[in-house]
């Protein structure tokens, strides 16, 4: 079955500080795999997307990185922001069937991220 | 550019009324894709759609219907309320390539 789990469920940090957000997924096969950031009562938000050969991504003080052999990721983020605070979630997409690209996307529950000043 | 708007963005119905979740993108994107999202669990795909005239069922996609008329609308109809659709509805969007983009969220409440 394809699954995406994410951990922790929630993370409390002070601000400036970095954490780092776990994603382990058992899709098969696999397009790509995507970060999103959710603001509470907003839609998903993009921050990076990954395809098979690519190990790492940056998107400002955010950096996912990806072991497709361990079919595991994660997203650091680097000296964290109050507005940092949201649910943080894991998505990968796997093939429809025609296009290798657009796929259907397998959402983890997220990780919900409190910064604290 | 507007993105993938969506309407309206509360709503309350009563068990057994029937409701349109509207969803326009101005993207030109073929594909779109309707989403629920319980709290504290992923979102779940429940039709999508690859082009004008084309729909395809998700994960859940029992007590909903789609239509895709143009490559801009992509309506979700319920037609008889049920508790257990209470949840937040999330339209995507996406040309042919990896990036979606999400529309604001219409929460739904049926009592």
């Amino acid at each position: 079955k394809n699954q995406v789990e994410q951990s922790p469920q929630s993370l409390i940090i002070l601000e400036g500080k970095n954490c780092t957000l776990q994603c382990n997924y058992t899709v098969s096969p696999f397009s790509n795999l995507r970060w999103y950031k959710q603001d509470t009562g907003r839609g998903p938000v993009s921050l990076t997307i990954m395809t098979f050969s690519e190990n790492t991504k940056s998107n400002g003080r955010y950096t996912a990185t990806l072991d497709a052999d361990t079919k595991q990721s994660s997203l650091h983020i680097t000296a964290s922001q109050l507005s940092d605070s949201a649910s943080y979630i894991c998505v990968v997409s796997a093939p429809f069937g025609g296009s290798s690209n657009t796929g259907k996307l397998i959402f983890g529950q997220g990780t919900t991220l409190q910064v604290k000043p | 550019n507007a993105g993938v708007t969506q309407t309206p963005k509360f709503r309350i119905l009563k068990i057994g009324q029937s409701m349109t979740l509207q969803c326009a993108q101005d993207m030109n994107h073929n594909y779109m894709y309707w989403y629920r999202q319980d709290p504290g669990m992923g979102l779940k795909l429940i039709y999508y759609s690859v082009g004008a005239g084309i729909t395809d069922k998700g994960e859940v996609p029992n007590g909903y219907n789609v239509s895709r008329s143009t490559t801009e609308d992509f309506p979700l109809r319920l037609e008889l309320a049920a508790p257990s659709q209470t949840s937040v509805y999330f339209c995507a969007s996406s040309r042919e390539g990896p990036r979606a983009f999400f529309g604001q969220g219409t929460r739904l409440t049926v009592v």
